[in-house]
């Protein structure tokens, strides 16, 4: 594809509701991420895999919160029993870099997000 | 802990005029830092980063390790400059990025 795309561009949800945004990193790349960003505010961290194993899942905020990448390219975001707090932005980015080494290379590639508003 | 600031949430400048975005980090380690862009209507993409000492697009930006800082500088803005910047700052081996919560420039004719 030609970028990282996620689905749906938008979402309302009823509170107390489960959702599930989905995530495609651009093809080949190993490290893919999830970020939460509230109104006038910057990307804030939630979780972080390198192909399918989750290295890093400190940013999620509860335990409402859950992400997988099973085979190691689509991943999804799920949040269950939804909260008005949980309304924002939810980013993915993907990199080519598998990581810890630094390369010149490294940078993310976002997508266009998923707007979620809980009612 | 790794944190990101950027004090102004909006900066206004007029055409051809010189513009520097503030941004100041905390960590203890050895940083990566980099320029983010979002334009209107578009994704989030990487402008520039400290590492590879490159002029994007007319900017520039230097690491300051004694002022833990990251500005980023270009002489003479342009129109098409109007968007929403953010400093990112990634550990040193490590894959979390942490932003800062972003300038918002517009650039007047």
């Amino acid at each position: 594809g030609a970028g990282v795309s996620q689905s749906p561009r938008y979402k309302v949800a009823k509170r107390g509701q489960d959702v599930a945004l989905r995530c495609d990193p651009i093809s080949g790349h190993v490290s893919l991420f999830w970020y939460q960003q509230a109104l006038g505010q910057g990307p804030e961290f939630l979780t972080y895999f390198q192909n399918e194993a989750q290295l890093d899942k400190s940013g999620l905020p509860s335990d409402r919160f859950f992400a997988e990448r099973p085979e190691g390219s689509v991943s999804t975001l799920k949040i269950q029993r939804t909260q008005q707090e949980d309304s924002a932005v939810y980013l993915c980015a993907s990199s080519l870099s598998r990581g810890p080494i630094r390369t010149t290379n490294e940078k993310l590639f976002f997508g266009s997000g998923t707007q979620l508003s809980v009612l | 802990a790794q944190r990101v600031t950027q004090p102004e949430k909006l900066l206004s400048v007029f055409k051809g005029a010189p513009v520097e975005l503030k941004c100041n980090y905390s960590y203890s380690g050895s940083p990566e830092l980099f320029w983010y862009v979002q334009y209107s209507r578009q994704r989030l993409q990487l402008l520039l980063r400290h590492i590879s000492r490159e002029s994007i697009k007319g900017f520039t930006a230097d690491l300051n390790k004694g002022e833990t800082s990251f500005h980023l500088k270009k002489p003479f803005a342009q129109e098409e400059d109007s968007a929403m910047y953010y400093c990112a700052l990634r550990r040193n081996y490590g894959q979390n990025f942490v932003f800062g919560p972003g300038t918002r420039l517009s650039v007047l004719p």
